[in-house]
């Protein structure tokens, strides 16, 4: 079965800081990794995703995430925060092969940016 | 324009009650979902229809029933509805169910059951 695991509830920054969201995952051979993100009383956003290659992902809104296979991660930054940015992130993970039609969320972090 | 849509965007109804929520995308994507948010946040897939198969269809109660009429739209009806059912249910779509495509969300539903 696969997994996601975001350890932390919350995450709080001060605008113009690095920011980091921290996932872990687990999954039957190589994964499909996603993040999302959710604005208050909106559907999840697509910001980017890892298949294969580069260990570092460029997606929407200046965020950028890390892959590391020996430690299952896929940890989403952003080299300075803005307030805007306060939301709540979701990563996701999905096994390859047929059959692998399930998308799994861990639970969301919440990231305040504190102005 | 709206890539996925979903109506009606907040519906109170009381317990024991029928409900249909309506979802279309207009993305000619072949594969839908629906979510369900609880009221923590959590995401919990409950359906989804590739080319109008049912592929994926979790463990919820028989209550819930999920219909696609084409592959533009995935309709979510709940027969007698319950006060666990209130949450926020999501609609969403993909270019395929599997490997490495995103999917897109709708706007959300919210139930709330009195």
């Amino acid at each position: 079965a696969q997994s996601v695991a975001q350890p932390e509830d919350q995450v709080n920054v001060a605008e113009g800081n690095p920011l980091t969201v921290k996932c872990t995952y687990s999954v039957s051979g190589n994964p499909y990794l996603f993040w999302y993100v959710q604005y208050p009383n909106r559907g999840l956003q697509f910001l980017l995703k890892y298949i294969t290659g580069d260990n570092l992902v460029k997606g929407s809104y200046g965020f950028e995430a890390e892959f590391n296979k020996s430690q299952t991660s896929f940890h989403l930054k952003k080299p300075s925060a803005l307030v805007s940015d306060s939301a709540l992130y979701f990563c996701a993970v999905r096994g390859p092969g047929a059959g692998s039609y399930q998308l799994t969320f861990g639970k969301g972090t919440k990231l305040s940016v504190i102005p | 324009d709206t890539a996925v849509s979903q109506t009606p965007k907040y519906l109170v109804t009381q317990m024991g009650n029928d409900k249909s929520i309506k979802c279309e995308q207009n993305l000619g994507h072949d594969t839908m979902y629906w979510y369900k948010q609880d009221s923590k946040k959590f995401l919990k897939i409950m359906f989804s229809y590739n080319n109008k198969e049912l592929i994926i269809n979790e463990t919820v109660p028989n209550r819930f029933s999920p219909k696609s009429p084409d592959k533009a739209h995935l309709n979510l009806h709940i027969n007698s509805l319950e006060l666990g059912d209130s949450a926020v249910y999501f609609c969403a779509s993909s270019q395929g169910g599997q490997g490495a495509y995103e999917q897109y969300f709708g706007p959300g539903t919210r139930l709330t059951v009195t």
